[in-house]
C-alpha cells in the first residue's frame, strides 16, 4: 500500500525549517527519501534503515520511527535550491530484491 | 560514473500506434526497475529485473505493455498498443548493491 505523506505541500521563506511526514500501514524495513524537480528525475537524498543506520546528504537529517512505521525529513535553514517534490518510498521487509512503494509526495516552495 | 540513460527523451504518439523507450542502467548494477509516473503522482513500479531475470511484474498491464533486459544490461519498455491513459514519465532506475534506487532522465510520453 501506498505511504501516505503530509503535509501535501509547504511553502517556506529562504532559511525557515520544515518537516515532512511519510507514514505507512505496513512494518517497514526501509525508507528512502528522494527530491524532484519539475521535468527532471528523482534525486536521491537519504536512506534510513531498520535498526537506525542512515546515509546521506549532509544539510539533511531524517528520523525513522520503526514502531510507528513512519518516517520524517528535516529541512533545517532551508535555501532556494530545496524546492520541488519531496518523495518517500517505503520498503516493506527485505527480500534481497529491493522494491520501493513511492509516496504521494509534498511540493515544497522556497521563496526569496 | 555516468549515470542512468535514458531514449528518448519526449514521446507523441497517437492512440492505438505502439512506442518503445530504452534504458541503459549504471555500470554494475544487476537490478533494473521501469516505474510510470503520472502528473502529480509518485513514481509507479511496473517492473523490475534482477540481472535478466523479472523478479516482479505484478503491476505491469501485460496485455499492452511489455519489457525486456537481453543479456543482463539494457533494457527496453514497449507499449502496443497505446491508450490515452498512457500519457506519463517513464522513468528507469537501477539499483547499487547494499544502497538506494538511482533515476535516469525519464521518457515524457503523449499520448494522442
Amino acid at each position: 500500500q501506498q505511504p501516505v505523506q503530509s503535509p501535501q505541500a509547504v511553502i517556506l521563506r529562504e532559511g525557515e525549517d520544515a518537516v515532512i511526514n511519510c507514514s505507512s500501514s505496513k512494518a517497514l524495513y526501509s525508507v528512502h527519501w528522494y527530491r524532484q524537480k519539475h521535468g527532471e528525475a528523482p534525486v536521491f537524498l537519504m536512506i534510513l534503515l531498520k535498526g537506525g543506520e542512515q546515509k546521506g546528504h549532509e544539510k539533511i537529517s531524517a528520523s525513522f520511527n520503526e514502531k510507528k512505521q513512519q518516517s520524517s525529513l528535516y529541512l533545517t535553514a532551508s535555501q532556494l535550491s530545496y524546492s520541488g517534490t519531496y518523495f518517500c518510498g517505503t520498503e516493506v521487509g527485505y527480500t534481497g530484491f529491493q522494491k520501493l512503494v513511492f509516496g504521494t509526495g509534498t511540493r515544497l516552495l522556497v521563496s526569496p | 560514473e555516468a549515470g542512468v540513460a535514458q531514449s528518448p527523451r519526449y514521446k507523441i504518439i497517437e492512440k492505438r500506434q505502439s512506442v518503445a523507450f530504452w534504458c541503459n542502467p549504471i555500470s554494475g548494477h544487476a537490478t533494473l526497475y521501469w516505474y510510470q509516473q503520472i502528473l502529480g503522482q509518485g513514481p509507479k513500479l511496473l517492473i523490475q529485473f534482477q540481472n535478466n531475470g523479472v523478479v516482479d511484474d505484478s503491476q505491469l498491464p501485460k496485455d499492452r505493455f511489455s519489457a525486456e533486459r537481453l543479456k543482463g544490461v539494457d533494457s527496453t519498455l514497449k507499449i502496443q498498443p497505446a491508450k490515452l491513459e498512457d500519457s506519463a514519465v517513464y522513468l528507469c532506475a537501477s539499483r547499487d548493491p547494499g544502497e538506494t534506487q538511482y533515476f535516469g532522465p525519464g521518457t515524457r510520453l503523449l499520448v494522442l
